[in-house]
């Protein structure tokens, strides 16, 4: 069976600051997403980045960068110039190939980092 | 603001009752997803559907079950319900068939609390 694991509980950086959230994964398979969500106080998932695993360039979107090795099985997220609004927890989540039909949309979270930013 | 609407926000009932948790996905969105967050077992999937159809099962137990209606939103019912059924219910939509190219964007509403005193 697939998971999940973040081995951060808690994570701190100063304002303006770069950090890395670890994960960890386990799958047997060779295609499948990877993502980052976002969880504010408000409660609200927030897709942060994705990452599909057949693709060996690593995402960006803008301030959020990941490190993907596949064959480590570890998808780091890096936070650059971190912002006070960036505090929240953060969950790592695999989701199962596409040829999985029905079920691929059935993710599979780690149990979550929380982030907190110092001014 | 996602697009996708889940009532009420916060939910208090008693052991043993039953409750309706409702779900409205963004427009155009055929794919419901529901999704359950508590202290003990963390996020995990419950249940997918699509069109009005089950697509998916996950960790959900015999006394939850859901339906898709024919304006495609979504209820979660929970009965007999327990201490341990109190967590974060999240309703996510997709807008492509399962399997299909963009199926991986899901959306999530900002949920519905449930405590179960």
């Amino acid at each position: 069976a697939q998971t999940v694991t973040q081995s951060q509980p808690e994570m701190s950086v100063q304002e303006a600051e770069t950090v890395t959230l670890s994960c960890t994964y386990d799958t047997s398979e060779s295609d499948y997403y990877l993502f980052w969500y976002k969880q504010p106080p408000s409660r609200q998932m927030i897709l942060v980045i994705r990452q599909e695993a057949y693709k060996q360039q690593n995402a960006t979107e803008n301030r959020f960068s990941v490190n993907f090795q596949k064959a480590a099985k570890s998808f780091s997220l890096k936070i650059s110039d971190s912002q006070l609004g960036d505090a929240a927890m953060y969950f790592c989540a695999y989701r199962p190939p596409r040829y999985y039909g029905g079920a691929t949309n059935k993710l599979i979270f780690g149990t979550g980092t929380l982030l907190a930013v110092q001014p | 603001d996602s697009g996708v609407t889940q009532t009420p926000k916060h939910l208090i009932t008693a052991t043993g009752q039953r409750v309706t948790l409702r779900c409205s996905p963004r427009s155009g969105d055929l794919s419901v997803y529901w999704y359950q967050q508590s202290l003990d077992q963390g996020l995990q999937f419950l249940i997918q559907y699509y069109n009005g159809e089950e697509r998916a099962k996950g960790n959900i137990l015999e006394r939850f079950s859901a339906q898709q209606f024919p304006d495609l939103h979504s209820e979660l019912n929970l009965s007999s319900l327990e201490l341990g059924d109190s967590a974060l219910y999240f309703c996510a939509s997709s807008p492509l068939f399962p399997g299909g190219a963009g199926d991986e964007k899901l959306f999530f509403g900002s949920g519905t609390q449930l405590s179960v005193l």
